[in-house]
């Protein structure tokens, strides 16, 4: 009965690739994020999503397309993957907007 | 945008000792200030959260103080416990938007 769940835990793909990180959360919340985690740990927000509407885009490349569809589920799927793609992805989700974020276990994805 | 700054980056300390981590941000409307514990491959988890209506929030062996005048930040915990090595995260978020989070401190209890 994992509260935040995300699937794969590792994905290791070729450069070009198009590859999506699913997301679920099973605690009702209406806010899900998602985070990356580059190799010197730091965590960045890419997106927010409040009731399946996109509250957040940071800069990120248009090739990362989050898509939820319903409040339980925010999909991120990445075109074209670069080296520089390589990081854990974390997915997170609140009962609303700032409150405290829940983790999933993270995907860790290596762009070969 | 807000920019968190997290000091130190690493921090040793012996078991028994106390750990201090303080952050700065700039954004002056930040109003909850969440403190993230990460272990070696693990999901950051909450710890402990403070926000800008209250001074310190304690919880058993950590606390957090806030000085809103100044815009920092710290964590607190005392008798440390080798357990408690870990990556730290300060974050600082304004009306419930996003979370900006500081760069991480990794801990090390010497036992």
């Amino acid at each position: 009965d994992t509260a935040v769940s995300q699937t794969p835990k590792y994905l290791v793909t070729q450069m070009g690739n198009d590859k999506s990180i699913k997301c679920e959360q099973n605690l009702g919340h209406d806010t899900m994020y998602w985070y990356k985690q580059d190799s010197k740990k730091f965590l960045k927000i890419m997106f927010s999503y409040n009731n399946k509407e996109l509250i957040i885009n940071e800069t990120v490349p248009n090739r990362f397309s989050p898509k939820s569809p319903d409040k339980a589920h925010l999909n991120l799927h990445i075109n074209s993957l670069e080296l520089g793609d390589s990081a854990v992805y974390f997915c997170a989700s609140s009962p609303a907007l700032g409150t405290e974020a829940f983790f999933g276990q993270g995907t860790r994805l290596t762009v070969v | 945008g807000e920019n968190v700054e997290q000091h130190p980056s690493t921090l040793s300390v012996q078991e028994g000792d106390s750990a201090v981590i303080k952050c700065t941000y700039s954004d002056s409307a930040s109003n909850y200030f969440p403190w993230y514990k990460q272990e070696l491959g693990k999901r950051p988890q909450l710890i402990i959260d403070i926000r800008s209506n209250v001074g310190e929030k304690k919880d058993q062996r950590i606390a957090v103080t806030l000085n809103k005048t100044a815009k920092h930040f710290s964590l607190h915990i005392t008798e440390t416990q080798p357990e408690d090595s870990a990556v730290y995260f300060c974050a600082a978020s304004y009306n419930f938007n996003k979370f900006y989070f500081g760069s991480g401190t990794k801990l090390n209890v010497k036992p």
